[in-house]
């Protein structure tokens, strides 16, 4: 089945970037949109933005910026990178990848999440 | 930039009962909203797209509708599983895929 884990630090300092990985298992990497979405403690989710595999990309506006997607399909595998980070950027943040079916169906795909935790 | 309100922010119901959760646009979304449902330390889980359509595996008393600005997501009788945060997302032809703030089902 499809599988997506999320990878990198979870601490990151002030001003510095937050670099996260998310790894694609048991699915196409051309066949499905690929996102970011994360959510403040106690908080409600919040869309960041996602990318294809032939790295067309769209961001919120709110965060595009200081926000970078890439996607690398030969190692089955996309990122997300935020600069100029704050405490308001501590969240836990989810990959995900969506896809929709000739059927009309909708595929629908989140990792577990990872904690990044912004501190000095 | 579309807003998406859901009301209320907390309902407190018994299982078995019926629940309605509103989600409304600030612009029109045509028919394209999505549902998910979010439990503690759980990733969300997509419920329904395109507004009514329930995504693979989702019980049958959990259903979507509405157009335009207003949609409601309906369940029918409530299971203890179905307690939970549940989230709206615009869905339509262009992002930002915004979501909503979340209404809190709680047990009564």
């Amino acid at each position: 089945q499809v599988q997506l884990q999320e990878s990198g630090p979870g601490l990151v300092k002030p001003s510095e970037t937050l670099s996260l990985t998310c790894f694609v298992s048991g699915a196409s990497i051309s066949s499905y949109y690929w996102g970011w979405i994360r959510q403040s403690p106690g908080k409600g989710l919040e869309w960041i933005g996602q990318i294809y595999y032939s790295g067309s990309t769209n961001f919120s506006p709110s965060l595009k910026s200081r926000v970078t997607m890439s996607i690398d399909t030969s190692k089955k595998q996309f990122s997300l990178r935020l600069s100029s980070v704050t405490d308001a950027d501590t969240a836990v943040y989810y990959c995900a990848g969506w896809r929709w079916l000739q059927t009309g169906d909708l595929l629908d795909y989140w990792g577990q999440g990872t904690l990044v935790t912004v501190s000095s | 930039e579309i807003v998406l309100t859901q009301s209320p922010a907390t309902l407190s119901l018994s299982p078995g009962e019926r629940a309605t959760l509103s989600c409304r646009a600030s612009q029109s979304l045509a028919g394209y909203l999505a549902w998910y449902q979010q439990k503690p330390g759980q990733a969300p889980r997509l419920l329904i797209f395109d507004a009514s359509k329930r995504a693979t595996g989702i019980p049958a008393r959990f259903s979507g509708s509405g157009s335009g600005t207003d949609f409601t997501l309906t369940i029918s009788s409530l299971e203890p599983e179905d307690f939970a945060i549940y989230y709206c997302q615009q869905r339509s032809t262009w992002p930002p895929y915004i979501f909503g703030q979340g209404t809190r089902l709680e047990i009564k």
